[in-house]
């Protein structure tokens, strides 16, 4: 079955610090990869996608994220994180008629 | 700016009582999907719809939970009769058919039933 795996609950860093947050996925073509951050009390918000193509895509507020098929991963990344990114963030795979969330990490950055 | 609308924004009942949520999809989206989050459960995924038709509700308790699409502008949730586990946020997305499950949400409706 098909499924979508974060397996750090939660991460704390500082402040300028870089993030990386990871993604493992579990299905046999290429899915349809996804970032969604989730401030407290909002909705989900997309941070970045990936459908085919370069590898490495770019998103909203600095992230970036990168597919490696070998690894079936989509971490995403930020080289400086800002007070402001703390969140819980979902990494989400889409296939032909399924769509499945992580279980989401929460990101808490201290000063 | 175009945004997904969700009402009401909270709700408080009784447990019996039916409850219906509403989600007014972004204008020319042609896809709507209904999740619950919990935080025991997560992310769950209940229902969809591509051009108003129900592609998949296999996510969705039958008996109590009902998903509708009366026009293109208004998607509903119903919860007859709720009972105290359907205490949950549940969000409304839309998107593209064309868009391989992009989805933007709605702000989400917080369901506290007694």
């Amino acid at each position: 079955a098909q499924s979508v795996t974060q397996p750090d609950i939660h991460i704390t860093v500082s402040e300028g610090a870089s993030l990386e947050l990871r993604c493992n996925y579990s299905y046999g073509a290429t899915p349809y990869l996804f970032w969604y951050v989730q401030s407290p009390g909002q909705g989900l918000q997309l941070l970045l996608k990936y459908f085919s193509g370069d590898t490495l895509v770019q998103g909203i507020k600095g992230f970036e994220a990168e597919f490696k098929r070998s690894q079936s991963s989509f971490n995403l990344r930020k080289p400086s994180v800002h007070w402001s990114d703390a969140a819980e963030y979902f990494c989400a795979v889409g296939t032909g008629n399924q769509f499945y969330f992580g279980t989401g990490t929460s990101l808490t950055v201290i000063p | 700016d175009a945004r997904v609308t969700q009402t009401p924004r909270h709700k408080v009942t009784e447990m019996g009582q039916e409850v219906t949520m509403r989600c007014q999809p972004i204008l020319g989206h042609n896809t709507v999907f209904w999740y619950r989050q919990t935080m025991m459960q997560g992310l769950e995924l209940l229902a969809y719809f591509r051009n108003r038709a129900p592609l998949d509700d296999s996510g969705m308790p039958k008996d109590r939970f009902s998903a509708e699409m009366p026009d293109a502008t208004l998607a509903t949730l119903k919860i007859q009769p709720s009972e105290p586990r359907d205490s949950a946020v549940y969000f409304c997305a839309s998107g593209l058919v064309n868009a391989f499950w992009e989805q933007f949400f709605g702000p989400g409706t917080r369901l506290t039933v007694l």
